[in-house]
């Protein structure tokens, strides 16, 4: 697609229950990757998927956070029982590993999880 | 732990006025650099990048690149009030994990018309 696009752009939820955010990156960047951005903080680094390589996870919080990336494009970042510090907006980026534009990443607007 | 430090402001300027903005960064060994605009409520979005020393233009917006002193700036010409927003940095790791950005926590710029 054009640009990436990331699903729902809110979610609110009560504690305990699983969620699921979807992310589409823009055809053809073999990159992805998850942040995390939590009211008046940076962008946390979450996990990271390359082509057909194993994902870098190191940034997953906590062992509820699991992600999957399918056919090597579409990706599920999924939140199992979840709390109230889950709360934050999930941003999905993508990107073409060129260089000496590696690393440019092209973010989707986001997901907005508000855990009750 | 790699870290990127930004003062988080706001940074308030008149409008016409320069706008400065400073990063420092731990991590010696990183070669690339970016400066990443995010409006209230929305994704960031990349303005600049820099990987070598010195300067870089691209319109209003200069990107200064330090290594020695680990410093990155972003100076913003004849700044208008469209330009408020949060200013991320964003340092590309190096070693292990060179695929990861690591970002400051941003600087709030308000420019008052």
């Amino acid at each position: 697609g054009a640009g990436v696009s990331q699903s729902p752009s809110n979610k609110v939820t009560e504690k305990g229950k699983d969620v699921e955010l979807r992310c589409d990156p823009i055809s053809g960047h073999t990159a992805l990757y998850w942040y995390r951005q939590s009211l008046g903080q940076g962008l946390e680094f979450l996990i990271y998927f390359q082509g057909n390589s194993a994902p870098d996870k190191s940034g997953l919080p906590s062992d509820r956070f699991s992600a999957e990336r399918t056919g090597g494009s579409v990706s599920t970042l999924t939140i199992q029982r979840t709390q109230q510090e889950d709360s934050a907006v999930y941003l999905c980026a993508s990107s073409l590993r060129r260089e000496p534009g590696a690393n440019v990443l092209t973010f989707g607007a986001g997901s907005r999880l508000t855990v009750l | 732990q790699k870290e990127v430090e930004q003062n988080s402001g706001p940074l308030s300027v008149p409008e016409g006025a320069i706008a400065s903005l400073n990063c420092t960064y731990s991590d010696r060994g990183s070669q690339s650099f970016f400066w990443y605009r995010q409006y209230s409520g929305k994704s960031p979005e990349l303005i600049m990048s820099i990987y070598s020393n010195g300067d870089k233009e691209d319109g209003r917006f200069t990107a200064q690149l330090n290594k020695a002193s680990q410093y990155v700036s972003l100076l913003i010409r004849d700044s208008q009030p469209s330009d408020s927003a949060t200013y991320l940095c964003a340092v590309k790791n190096s070693g292990a994990g060179s695929y990861q950005l690591t970002f400051g926590k941003g600087t709030k710029l308000s420019v008052i018309p």
